[in-house]
């Protein structure tokens, strides 16, 4: 399963790290990713990485501005949020990838920025 | 990248059978079989139903299906369930690793 936190009310132009604990398979063989979805709106693919944790991927949006990176020695998925902005808001799940999909998926942590 | 067209609701009384498309373009839909679809209900975590436009995760029921003809692709679910009253989204590669997702379909089981 996958757990997410640190989710949390913030103003324009701080910073937030999430966090995912991964437990039930074998995370340091899993590529992850970070899917979005605004209050009351679809989900948004935000972030990919591979299992070793060398490449990463993002959507143009979120691009300079977050950083998703992994430790596998403690089973965890982060993301890195600098310079949020209100269209940033949303619950937030880390998702496992599976043959370009996401199969597994956290149950989602909120974040809201507002001033 | 654009997010793929899906109808914003359908329904069926149960027992019927009801499609949901998802459009796209030759840069994802069409481009790749890696189109997969996700079931949400109000508050929750989406669930994985489907991958490779067909294929069925372990657990899922039968009922549920997908197919792909050029740029749309389609979920069908047959012999409607309560249960299945929820949002609907596809997603689709869309090259150059990344991922784009469907506005969503809700789902209303009359």
């Amino acid at each position: 399963q996958l757990v997410e936190s640190g989710g949390g009310l913030l103003q324009p132009g701080e910073s937030l790290r999430l966090s995912c604990a991964a437990s039930g398979f074998t995370f340091s063989d899993s590529f992850m990713n970070w899917v979005r979805q605004a209050p009351g709106k679809g989900l948004q693919w935000v972030a990919n990485i591979n299992p070793d944790g060398s490449v990463k991927y993002y959507v143009d949006s979120v691009k300079g501005r977050f950083t998703i990176s992994r430790d596998s020695a403690k089973n965890s998925l982060y993301l890195q949020m600098n310079s949020l902005r209100a269209e940033d808001t949303a619950v937030y799940y880390c998702a496992r990838g599976h043959v370009h999909s996401f199969d597994i998926w956290g149950q989602g942590t909120l974040v809201t920025v507002s001033s | 990248q654009s997010a793929l067209t899906q109808p914003p609701s359908a329904s069926g009384s149960p027992g019927q059978s009801v499609t949901i498309s998802c459009t796209g373009t030759s840069s994802d839909v069409g481009g790749y079989n890696y189109v997969s679809w996700y079931q949400q209900h109000p508050g929750k975590a989406p669930k994985y139903m489907l991958y490779e436009v067909t294929k069925r995760p372990s657990g899922v029921p039968d009922r549920f299906s997908g197919s792909k003809s050029g740029n749309t692709a389609s979920l069908t679910v047959s012999g409607l369930q309560a249960e299945d009253e929820a949002d609907y989204y596809c997603c689709s590669y869309g090259g150059s690793n990344n991922w784009v997702f469907g506005g969503g379909t809700k789902l209303t089981v009359l």
